[in-house]
């Protein structure tokens, strides 16, 4: 099954300043990259996604990319605020190869970010 | 628009005791699913239900069944818990139908097995 493996697993930055995080899958055949933030105590929420025809996206502050021959993709936030303080995942889907397989994500181990004021 | 319910919100539960944690959605989403966070392995899909009637098995479904009578319900049962069942589960709903459709999550049961 896939893979996905995500680095680092936390990180302090200064408000104002850019945050990346990086994720590698292992399923060549993955096609859909999605981003998810979680804040304290709740459930994760969608930021931002990618699909596997498209190199980046941007919206906002977020932007994610996509090395499909590298199999890896990153978020970077730009001009960091406090409120940005969350664990955020990546995650991935499988092509669908098997229709009865579903919209199944694999998530990677997540990390802590933690902007300064 | 209440989303996705959990219920209970944390619960402590002796070992080998049967425990039920229900999930409600009120979207009309045909795809739901039930994760476990713990730390430092991200979330971890346990089961999943593609639309009312079927289940199937994610990366972690031993010690865990499910049922979908409905379409609003997806409860996960622990049939004898045990402490490595100690976990953040969180159940979630989507559309279903493509590959590309939004993960809606619910706020959590947190889950003790002493």
């Amino acid at each position: 099954g896939e893979n996905v493996e995500q680095h680092p697993s936390t990180l302090s930055v200064q408000e104002g300043d850019s945050a990346v995080i990086k994720c590698t899958y292992s399923d060549s055949a993955s096609n859909y990259f999605p981003w998810y933030k979680q804040e304290l105590g709740k459930g994760p929420q969608l930021i931002i996604d990618i699909r596997s025809n498209v190199g980046e996206k941007k919206d906002q502050r977020i932007a994610v990319t996509l090395n499909k021959t590298a199999k890896h993709f990153s978020l970077h936030i730009t001009e960091t605020q406090p409120e940005d303080s969350a664990v955020y995942f990546c995650a991935s889907r499988e092509g669908f190869r098997i229709k009865a397989a579903g919209n199944k994500l694999t998530f990677g181990g997540g990390t802590r970010v933690l902007v300064k004021p | 628009i209440a989303g996705i319910t959990q219920a209970p919100t944390s619960q402590i539960l002796a070992a080998g005791r049967r425990m039920t944690l229900r999930c409600t959605q009120d979207m009309r989403h045909n795809a739901m699913y039930w994760y476990r966070q713990d730390l430092g392995l991200g979330l971890r899909l346990i089961h999943y239900s593609n639309t009312a009637g079927t289940t199937g098995k994610g990366e972690v479904p031993d010690g865990y069944s499910v049922s979908r009578a409905n379409t609003d319900d997806f409860p996960l049962t622990l049939a004898s818990a045990v402490p490595s069942q100690t976990s953040v589960y969180f159940c979630a709903s989507s559309e279903g139908g493509t590959d590309y459709n939004e993960q809606f999550f619910g706020p959590g049961t947190r889950l003790t097995v002493l």
